[in-house]
């Protein structure tokens, strides 16, 4: 069965530092999300790629958040500096496109702890 | 603004059968998903209902009532690998996903 790939699984860094997240989606999915999740609260989207287009990057913070899909295929999402409040779930969901018939399917998840 | 509401924690027996209920009030309804999420891992997906009714999959059905705004889970014979958090997400009029916090559900023996 198909699955979404992240790596790395964990990561502890210290603050300012920089970080970077990939995910590689189904294969032929052509949507691509990433999430952050802190404990106990659902999934907050922080992009939305349609193919290699940003469709929805409205709660990215762009200070220091960055992500691309170059090929629309595999994705990176980059932090740069890391703050303490950085440290979270970030998955990686991917789709076979927007209908409202499409599920999203996630990845493992990376677990970023910000020291 | 949009707004999603379930139960923070519920705890149940196995064996037993457990509802795990969902309002929501967003801009727009175009099917509503769950997801089941174990500790420290990713969500993965249960079931999706865009029309009113029950949708029965093995041990887990979801109900949906638009007009009330209302969805329920209903997991049968538990089991202790049911202990987790089931999140509650509506895809609005934009399309985008509006999510739950999430139920965290305790199964005892």
């Amino acid at each position: 069965e198909a699955e979404v790939a992240q790596s790395p699984r964990y990561k502890i860094t210290e603050k300012s530092q920089a970080v970077a997240f990939w995910c590689d989606p189904i294969s032929g999915h052509a949507t691509l999300y990433w999430y952050r999740q802190i404990l106990g609260q659902g999934p907050e989207l922080l992009v939305q790629f349609q193919d290699e287009s940003v469709v929805d990057d409205s709660q990215l913070p762009k200070d220091r958040f960055s992500a691309e899909r170059l090929k629309g295929v595999d994705s990176t999402l980059k932090i740069q500096p890391a703050e303490l409040g950085d440290s979270a779930m970030y998955l990686c969901a991917s789709s076979p496109g927007t209908s409202h018939t499409d599920t999203q399917y996630f990845g493992p998840g990376t677990r970023l702890t910000v020291l | 603004g949009q707004n999603i509401d379930q139960p923070t924690e519920m705890t149940a027996t196995e064996g037993a059968i457990v509802q795990i209920n969902c309002t929501y009030q967003t801009s727009g309804f175009n099917g509503l998903f769950w997801y089941q999420q174990h500790a420290g891992e990713a969500p993965t997906f249960l079931s999706y209902n865009v029309l009113d009714g029950l949708e029965e999959k093995g041990r887990f059905s979801s109900f949906l009532s638009r007009s009330k705004g209302y969805s329920y889970l209903l997991l049968k014979e538990l089991q202790m690998k049911d202990s987790a958090s089931y999140l509650c997400a509506v895809r609005d009029s934009n399309y985008q996903l509006i999510w739950g916090a999430g139920t965290k559900l305790i199964i005892k023996p």
